[in-house]
């Protein structure tokens, strides 16, 4: 199974600043690496795929990147709304997926 | 729009059965692959498992954790998902979600672009 592992498990911005998400694999993934927001008492909402695609809607703020084991999602200029819980997720061989243990992104 | 409506959760004994249902709706349902995903309170996302679309034999893989104990299955023609949860333990205890595969091709799991609601199972004596 492949592990990921997201760093740090908590990180305090303030508003307008920018941030920067760490995701690890334990092995390469190459870029089938997807990243998720989650905010309390909400699913999960796609926010990037392929490493570095945003998906649908998605504010241009948001970017991905990263191949192989090593990955980073960036936020710039943090809105309110951006403060919740970060997850990365692998889907390396379609047969079974494992998501990092996420990041809470809070407010400084 | 894509819908994806869980039901069916509920408090629970050790030991017992429970049966999960998403209905979807929006999309062509038989196309793609649906996945469920449990989130234990406080905790992060745990990939249960997934079935294939019928193209692909609708056959199912899971996680270690399950595998034995739940059982997912499809009704194309009512647009259904289901998660037969059997032998629960109190580690089951999670909020379930039922999620859609991105892609259409209904083969395998990737990534998941809608999600349920969720819905709550208790495992307690």
């Amino acid at each position: 199974e492949i592990l990921m592992t997201q760093s740090p498990a908590t990180l305090s911005v303030s508003p307008g600043e920018g941030a920067t998400l760490s995701c690890r694999a334990s092995q390469s993934v190459r870029s089938n690496l997807a990243w998720y927001q989650q905010k309390p008492g909400q699913a999960p909402r796609l926010l990037i795929y392929g490493a570095s695609t945003r998906a649908t809607g998605i504010p241009a703020r948001f970017s991905g990147s990263g191949s192989g084991t090593e990955f980073t999602l960036t936020i710039s200029s943090l809105q309110s709304e951006d403060f919740a819980v970060y997850y990365c997720q692998q889907y390396n061989n379609w047969l079974s997926i494992t998501f990092g243990q996420g990041t809470r992104l809070e407010i400084k | 729009e894509v819908q994806l409506v869980e039901s069916g959760g509920g408090l629970v004994q050790p030991g017992r059965s429970l049966r999960l249902s998403c209905t979807a709706s929006g999309f062509s349902f038989g196309d793609y692959a649906m996945s469920w995903v449990r989130q234990a309170p406080g905790k992060g996302l745990e990939w249960v498992g997934f079935i294939r679309s019928k193209t692909y034999g609708g056959t199912a893989e899971y996680a270690a954790s399950v595998k034995g104990r739940f059982t997912i299955s499809r009704d194309d023609s009512k647009s259904i998902a289901y998660l037969q949860m059997n032998s629960l333990e109190t580690e089951d205890t999670a909020v379930y979600y039922c999620t859609r595969d991105f892609s259409s091709s209904g083969s395998g799991i990737t990534f998941l672009d809608y999600w349920g609601q969720g819905t709550l199972v208790t495992v307690s004596s």
